[in-house]
């Protein structure tokens, strides 16, 4: 079982839709969380950082962590098409251990 | 703030020959880390420096995979005798305290 676990997709949604992204970890250590969105052939990019149970919101975008249930995830409110990309789940404790990412595509 | 910079952008090498990979991170920032991504995958953890200390080194590097960072500024990554299975993109990453990273854009690597 892999330290962080996403689902790969690819997830397809159509444009102006909410895309739900989710990702779940083994290590209850674990203090921060973050999303990164990564553009194909392009490096990864941070979009989002949550360190806390609950919600947090940016603009379209709003992280959701659940530490009982080791559990993240990333809604993306109003999809648009350049919104699709590769998502990578990371959990950090200390360094980041990333998930193998979900795939989205969102359809104009 | 010139953000992390990366070199070179690509590199093709001959299989069993030496290649070294320089990163430059953001000035403020001390840590530094080193991920290697291979297609389809997630970026896998290699090593990590606190200014010029290297507090961690994957148990999957091998010892061919050496790292520096002197003087706490930029940084070297050294793949001896590269084989096939090296070819992946090289990914170096900064951050400051508590954050996220900031990624350089990578160095590619094919291995011949």
């Amino acid at each position: 079982q892999k330290e962080v676990e996403q689902n790969s997709g690819p997830l397809s949604v159509p444009e102006g839709a909410i895309a739900s992204l989710n990702c779940t970890y083994s290590d209850r250590g674990s203090q921060s969380f973050f999303w990164y969105r990564q553009y194909s052939g392009k490096s990864p990019e941070l979009i989002m950082s949550i360190y806390s149970n609950g919600d947090k919101e940016d603009g379209r975008f709003t992280a959701q962590l659940n530490k009982a249930s080791q559990y993240v995830s990333l809604l993306i409110r109003d999809s648009q098409p350049s919104d699709s990309a590769t998502y990578l789940c990371a959990v950090d404790a200390g360094k980041s251990t990333f998930g193998d990412g979900t795939t989205l595509t969102v359809k104009p | 703030d010139t953000g992390v910079s990366q070199n070179p952008r690509h590199k093709i090498t001959k299989r069993g020959q030496n290649v070294t990979f320089r990163c430059d991170p953001i000035s403020e920032h001390n840590r530094l880390y080193w991920y290697r991504q291979t297609l389809g995958q997630g970026p896998e953890f290699l090593t990590y420096f606190q200014n010029e200390a290297q507090l961690e080194k994957s148990r999957l590097l091998s010892d061919r995979f050496s790292a520096e960072r002197p003087k706490g500024s930029f940084s070297t990554l050294e793949i001896q005798r590269t084989e096939q299975g090296d070819s992946a993109m090289y990914l170096c990453a900064s951050r400051g305290q508590g954050s996220g990273y900031t990624f350089g854009s990578g160095t590619r690597l094919t291995v011949v």
